[in-house]
């Protein structure tokens, strides 16, 4: 049984940048894929981008391009969310999850609360 | 872009619900639905359309291809109450949800 687990919350000042890690464990595949999608208060859910383990390859939803940076260590089977020059738009729960691309989302990390404020 | 219809959703327990989904182009049958909690992550109901995710009860099925998906819950369960989104794969998008709630 797969089981993602997230660090913890954060609490960020505009401009400055935030790392969120996912352990995956349970995973006997060499290649899989693990996406982030966040969810700001009150709101409905938005992908960010994803990852494929075995190459390293990450594509990003287009509005984050050239903030976030999604990097993965297959040898601890951990994925890290990084999202620069915050704002407080970010503010958010951000959830790392299997899936993506050919793969449909399941299962989910526990969330991650990342606050931007100054 | 995925439309998720209604809004909100006022209803009893044992009561049927029906929520809709409309893709502004065809995904075939990609299509899968989610069920949202309060302080939870999301959790996946439906996949491929019409196919229940590992442990979903049988009260929850969905249906429909092309541009027009329907989620079905029958039989109402007071754990049902929750926000429910559609999701599509390529690109990756989510409607804006459905609120299931307790009239």
């Amino acid at each position: 049984q797969v089981l993602l687990v997230q660090s913890g919350a954060e609490v960020k000042k505009p401009g400055s940048s935030v790392r969120v890690t996912c352990k995956a464990s349970g995973i006997t595949v060499r290649s899989y894929v693990i996406s982030w999608v966040r969810q700001a208060p009150g709101q409905g859910l938005e992908w960010m981008g994803g990852i494929i383990s075995l190459f390293g390859t990450a594509h990003y939803a287009q509005r984050f391009q050239g903030r976030l940076t999604i990097t993965a260590d297959a040898s601890t089977t951990t994925v890290n969310m990084d999202l620069n020059n915050l704002r407080s738009e970010d503010t958010a729960i951000y959830y790392c999850v299997k899936g993506g691309y050919a793969n449909w989302f399941d299962p989910w990390g526990q969330g991650t609360q990342v606050t931007v404020s100054s | 872009v995925l439309t998720q219809s209604p809004a909100t959703l006022s209803l009893s327990p044992g009561e049927r619900a029906t929520l809709s989904c409309r893709a502004s182009q065809s995904v075939s049958s990609s299509l899968a639905w989610y069920q949202q909690k309060p302080g939870q992550a999301p959790r996946l109901l439906i996949y491929d359309a019409s196919a229940r995710a590992t442990g979903v009860p049988a009260r929850f099925s969905g249906s429909g291809s092309g541009t027009d998906f329907t989620l079905t819950i029958s039989n109402l369960q007071p754990e049902d109450f929750a926000i429910y989104y559609c999701q599509q794969r390529g690109p990756v998008t989510f409607g804006q949800g459905t609120r299931l709630e307790i009239k």
